[in-house]
């Protein structure tokens, strides 16, 4: 079944630091460049980052620059994101999501994992 | 990277018609033919619904539609039905190689 399964997600203090992962299935996942977009409980969609398929480009929002790392291991089907330095204003559901082919939109997404930064 | 701006709510009655605009700039949806559009429901992921401005991927209903003039696209719904009720947010690709959402509009079909 094609699909994105995302975990890692809980509760954490400010100024911890978190890794989240994206397991992917059904499909050449080596053949993708993967975002991730988050959404803050009540709020509206950000887009968070985008990795290129190889993980040779990536490019940041600048609201998780120089905190998020996005990389890859291509050879697990894996997507991850390390954050570091959280804050409140990172608590959200983080969303792992497939970069369409042939079109410039976000094609297949994952059910979620929530994050909550909390002392 | 300003989110871009939609309207918070709409409404419409079954079988009616409602255009839900998405403004930007020209750095972002004057910029490029790169709109995107999702539909979620709550508690759920959201759904590609428009892609390219006017796409439909496969699946999809024809009752979906989306254009464009100058930073304004717009998402049209024809023949509304009680399942389309929901929360859809517009996206584009910008000149910073990175992408930004619209606030998200909540449509009532009453």
């Amino acid at each position: 079944q094609v699909q994105l399964v995302e975990s890692g997600g809980g509760v954490v203090q400010p100024g911890r630091s978190l890794r989240l992962s994206c397991a992917a299935f059904g499909f050449t996942f080596s053949s993708y460049a993967m975002h991730w977009v988050r959404q803050a409980p009540g709020k509206g969609l950000e887009w968070v980052t985008i990795l290129s398929y190889d993980g040779s480009n990536k490019y940041y929002a600048d609201s998780v620059m120089g905190r998020f790392t996005m990389s890859r291991d291509n050879s697990k089907n894996t997507l991850y994101l390390h954050m570091n330095s959280l804050t409140a204003e990172d608590t959200a559901v983080y969303y792992c999501a497939r970069d369409m082919r042939g079109g410039n939109a976000f094609d297949m997404w994952g059910q979620g994992t929530m994050v909550t930064v909390s002392s | 990277q300003s989110a871009l701006t939609q309207p918070a709510s709409v409404s419409g009655s079954p079988g009616q018609s409602i255009t839900i605009s998405c403004t930007g700039t020209s750095s972002d949806v004057g910029g490029y033919n790169y709109v995107s559009w999702y539909q979620q429901y709550p508690g759920k992921a959201p759904k590609l619904m428009i892609y390219d401005v006017s796409k439909r991927p496969s699946g999809v209903s024809n009752r979906f539609s989306g254009s464009k003039s100058d930073n304004t696209a717009s998402l049209t719904i024809s023949g509304l039905q009680a399942e389309d009720e929901a929360d859809y947010y517009c996206c584009s690709y910008t000149r910073s190689s990175t992408w930004v959402f619209g606030g998200g509009t909540k449509l009532t079909v009453v």
